[in-house]
């Protein structure tokens, strides 16, 4: 079965240091990897997508998320973090190889990321 | 381009009350979703459909009803409101599997039921 987890509920940096928010999958074959970005009474929106080739993948926002396949890991990255990077973050899986219900994707939990002046 | 549109945005219901939950793509995309997001929870699949007249269930669809009668359109049903249903209701869409490039998220409906 496929799953995602995000193991932290909260991530809390200070404004200009780096930031990690983690995520680590599970499916049975090949991963398409999502992040997802929502702020305070919004709707989801993408932020990044790794479907196949170079395993660091840039996305908005001067965010960027490695593919470690070894690992399963698909941890979110960003150089310097600012004040408007608070909102909850989403890691989103699904399995390439199949279709029907097993092609749905798979949230995690979210991960809220507070970053302070 | 106006992407996956819901509404209503806001809705309190009373216990035992219906209503729709409105839905509209205009990307031409033949899958579409409901999600509830509850704090904490993540995001739930209520139901989905991959085309025209054909819904499944996802995995807490207990309560809801869906229809696909067109591509564009995807209403979620709430028969008998129960307060277990407040919560934010996301309907997404995509294309299938083979021109899978992620989801396209509706900008949510929060719902309360009193």
């Amino acid at each position: 079965a496929q799953s995602v987890a995000q193991p932290e509920d909260q991530v809390n940096v200070a404004e200009g240091n780096p930031l990690t928010v983690k995520c680590t999958y599970s499916v049975s074959g090949n991963p398409y990897l999502f992040w997802y970005v929502q702020y305070p009474n919004r709707g989801l929106q993408f932020l990044l997508k790794y479907i196949t080739g170079d395993n660091l993948v840039k996305g908005s926002y001067g965010f960027e998320a490695e593919f470690n396949k070894s690992q399963t890991s698909f941890h979110l990255k960003k150089p310097s973090a600012l004040v408007s990077d608070s909102a909850l973050y989403f890691c989103a899986v699904r399995d390439a190889d199949y279709g029907g219900s097993q092609g749905n994707l798979i949230f995690g939990k979210g991960t809220k990321l507070s970053v302070k002046p | 381009n106006a992407g996956v549109t819901q509404t209503p945005k806001f809705r309190i219901l009373k216990i035992g009350q219906s209503m729709t939950l409105q839905c509209t793509q205009d990307m031409n995309h033949n899958y579409m979703y409901w999600y509830r997001q509850d704090p904490g929870m993540g995001l739930k699949l209520i139901y989905y459909s991959v085309g025209a007249g054909i819904t499944d269930k996802g995995e807490v669809p207990n309560g809801y009803n869906v229809s696909r009668s067109t591509t564009e359109d995807f209403p979620l049903r709430l028969e008998l409101a129960a307060p277990s249903q407040t919560s934010v209701y996301f309907c997404a869409s995509s294309y299938s599997p083979k021109g899978f490039i992620g989801y396209t998220f509706g900008s949510g409906t929060r719902l309360t039921v009193v």
